[in-house]
């Protein structure tokens, strides 16, 4: 079957370390969106790529990174920067350009820091 | 500049009775808009969209849309509510001249009562 695959499902994060949260789709999509959903906040987009080796910021892309080096793979670093990064972290997909119909979204990465 | 509104952070309903989940929507260009289900610690699923054609758009577990372009409302209804449709719920909106990022509301927490 199709679809997005998230790893870790639950994450915990030191003071001061950098950690890489996995996404893996097998859609054969061009596009590919990082979220942030906090409580009550709803979805905010953190990075987004709608093409192999090339990325944009989104609205809250401080203290992160991403890499686009593969269609199927969109891996989010959250490094030491970020300041509050516990929260649950969505990865999204879909067709490129004009035929973005609608995303399809993993399970989700829970990352706790302790 | 592309921007949603859920008014509603919690809506309540008796089972078997009907239900509607507000939303209303602010884009440049004509929009593109989509309704989404969160289950507790899960990814978003893809309920329906808008794209053109029928202002009244069927989706999944016999949900409904209304697009109303007066209004900028994309109303989520249902003729009569289960228990198990009890989640969050997500519009979201783009611009059709927009080919990436959709813009995400903030959520209403839909509570369906036996």
């Amino acid at each position: 079957d199709g679809g997005i695959t998230q790893s870790p499902k639950y994450l915990f994060r030191k003071e001061g370390q950098n950690v890489t949260l996995s996404c893996e789709q097998n859609l054969n999509h061009d596009a590919m969106y990082w979220y942030r959903q906090d409580p009550g906040q709803g979805l905010r987009l953190i990075y987004y790529s709608q093409i192999v080796n090339d990325f944009q910021k989104g609205d809250i892309a401080e203290g992160y990174s991403v890499s686009r080096e593969k269609k199927e793979s969109f891996p989010l670093t959250v490094t030491s920067a970020q300041k509050n990064p516990t929260a649950f972290y969505l990865c999204a997909s879909t067709q490129g350009g004009v035929n973005n119909y609608g995303y399809t979204f993993g399970s989700g990465t829970r990352l706790t820091v302790v | 500049a592309q921007s949603v509104a859920q008014p509603e952070d919690q809506v309540n309903v008796a089972e078997g009775n009907p239900l509607t989940v507000k939303c209303t929507y602010s884009v440049s260009g004509n929009p593109y808009l989509f309704w989404y289900v969160q289950y507790p610690n899960r990814g978003l699923q893809f309920l329906l969209k808008y794209i053109t054609g029928d202002n009244l758009v069927k989706g999944s577990y016999g949900f409904e849309a209304e697009f109303n372009k007066s209004q900028t409302s994309f109303h989520l209804k249902k003729p009569s509510a289960l228990v198990s449709d009890s989640a969050l719920y997500f519009c979201a909106v783009r611009s059709n001249t927009n080919a990436g990022k959709s813009t995400f509301g903030d959520g209403t927490t839909l509570t369906v009562k036996p």
